[in-house]
């Protein structure tokens, strides 16, 4: 059974620029969400996909935006990066019929933005 | 609106102490209550869960009641490990919608040998 993976594992942007962080979900998952984590923080909620349809959505603002791929692939995407916006970057999948049932999450991808 | 608040660290303990990390929660509702664990240079992993009033999960030695009427899920475990050393997380999940976790801020736990 493959797990999540996540692409890229860092990387390094400027104020301004944007950004794409990819993720593959766990094998027979349909649902994806994303979740922020600051240094010393616990993961926020970005947002969640199912069935290439956001769903759900944390206190963000619209410059993150994201896709779910037929595959159930899914990328997150950040327009106009700020400073704050240097976190950890955690993808989950899950199955949308457990409900409260486990997210399986990725290793991340580490955002600097200088 | 819902939150989550955990003891706050790190915590350094040495092999074979016992260990509480506290864990309160606010929310609406009947959220299921989850620890995850971070290794160093690794995902979080589901450590255990309850998913409803006096629920107890437990994994690895680790252990955990899901309290209603002191909105606790206290984790604990008799015999730390070295290999315990992470950082644990307290979550409360939720659905609107989406299934949405919510986080406490963490707690850093080191056994020392």
């Amino acid at each position: 059974e493959t797990g999540v993976t996540q692409s890229p594992t860092h990387l390094i942007k400027t104020r301004g620029q944007q950004v794409t962080l990819r993720c593959s979900s766990q094998s027979g998952h349909n649902t994806v969400s994303w979740y922020q984590q600051a240094l010393g923080q616990g993961p926020q909620f970005i947002f969640q996909y199912y069935r290439e349809e956001e769903n759900g959505r944390g206190n963000f603002p619209p410059r993150f935006s994201g896709l779910q791929f037929p595959n159930y692939s899914s990328e997150l995407n950040v327009n106009a990066l700020e400073l704050d916006d240097s976190a950890l970057y955690l993808c989950a999948s899950s199955l949308a019929a457990k409900r409260n049932g486990e997210l399986f999450f990725g290793e991340g991808s580490r955002l600097t933005v200088l | 609106g819902d939150s989550v608040t955990q003891m706050e660290g790190p915590v350094t303990l040495s092999e074979e102490a016992c260990l509480t990390i506290n864990c309160t929660y606010t929310a609406t509702g009947y959220p299921s209550l989850f620890w995850y664990v971070q290794y160093p240079g690794e995902g979080l992993q589901l450590l255990l869960k309850a998913t409803k009033a006096d629920d107890k999960g437990s994994n690895k030695g680790f252990e955990a009641t899901y309290r209603k009427e002191t909105t606790s899920f206290h984790l604990e475990k008799g015999s730390v490990q070295v290999s315990d050393s992470a950082v644990y997380f307290c979550a409360l999940s939720i659905i609107q919608g989406a299934q949405k976790l919510v986080f406490g801020q963490g707690t850093r736990l080191t056994i020392n040998p």
